[in-house]
């Protein structure tokens, strides 16, 4: 049973450009949404969170939506660069799971970011 | 910013045998830390929390005489993969809440690619 799910396996978009990465989820008591970033070989390096009580959370060049309704959040990427080329997790805390901090990741998908 | 260790980075063994991965917090103490794995190009999979001072919690389909847990102090988790199999051949990746990101984001180390032949 996947409760975090991430439909797009891989995205292509010109540098510059805005990259729109999606999750969606299951679990109505998820409380706590991060997505995270990875090259091959190697651990995720987290980027961007976002408390269940908010809707949008904003990092530089990377800003998050929630939309709790409809158990979704996107991750903006804009200006897109080369550099962000990588794999990209959402991942979701479960309160609920015996453990904080536990969290359940997405399928991932690969951004490709075309000079 | 915080860090975590991971080593070995890529292991080879013999089926049969057991291999033991290390996980260090380096700049903060972690008194949970948390088991993942990955199957190329597929989600990173909880397999257990290794809590100090106390048995592991296992994820359900992952058998715990297999995947040994040992959480020595508040910066040490070790995995031991004991019997390894070639199926157990994957990418096994230890990860820490707190330090500089605070303690709702989980920390990763870089990963230990194991092949077992």
């Amino acid at each position: 049973d996947q409760q975090v799910k991430q439909n797009s396996p891989s995205l292509s978009v010109q540098e510059g450009r805005i990259s729109i990465l999606n999750c969606d989820y299951t679990n109505s008591m998820f409380d706590y949404f991060l997505w995270y970033k990875k090259y091959p070989a190697e651990g995720p390096t987290f980027l961007i969170s976002i408390s269940s009580i908010k809707d949008k959370n904003e990092d530089g060049r990377f800003t998050v939506f929630l939309n709790k309704s409809a158990k979704h959040l996107s991750l903006h990427i804009v200006p897109s660069q080369p550099g962000d080329s990588a794999v990209y997790f959402c991942a979701a805390r479960d309160i609920y799971g015996g453990a904080t901090n536990k969290l359940i990741f997405g399928t991932g998908t690969l951004l490709a970011v075309q000079p | 910013g915080a860090v975590v260790s991971q080593h070995p980075s890529r292991v080879i063994c013999k089926s049969g045998t057991s291999v033991k991965i290390e996980c260090r917090s380096l700049d903060f103490q972690a008194t949970t830390m948390f088991w993942y794995r990955q199957f190329p190009k597929k989600s990173l999979m909880l397999m257990a929390t290794s809590n100090e001072g106390s048995k592991a919690t296992y994820e359900q389909g992952v058998e715990k005489d297999k995947f040994l847990i040992n959480h020595a102090s508040l910066t040490l988790s070790t995995l031991t993969v004991t019997s390894a199999h070639p199926e157990d051949s994957s990418f096994y990746i230890c990860s820490a809440p707190g330090g500089a990101s605070g303690a709702n984001v989980l920390t990763f180390g870089a990963g230990s690619r194991l092949t077992v032949l």
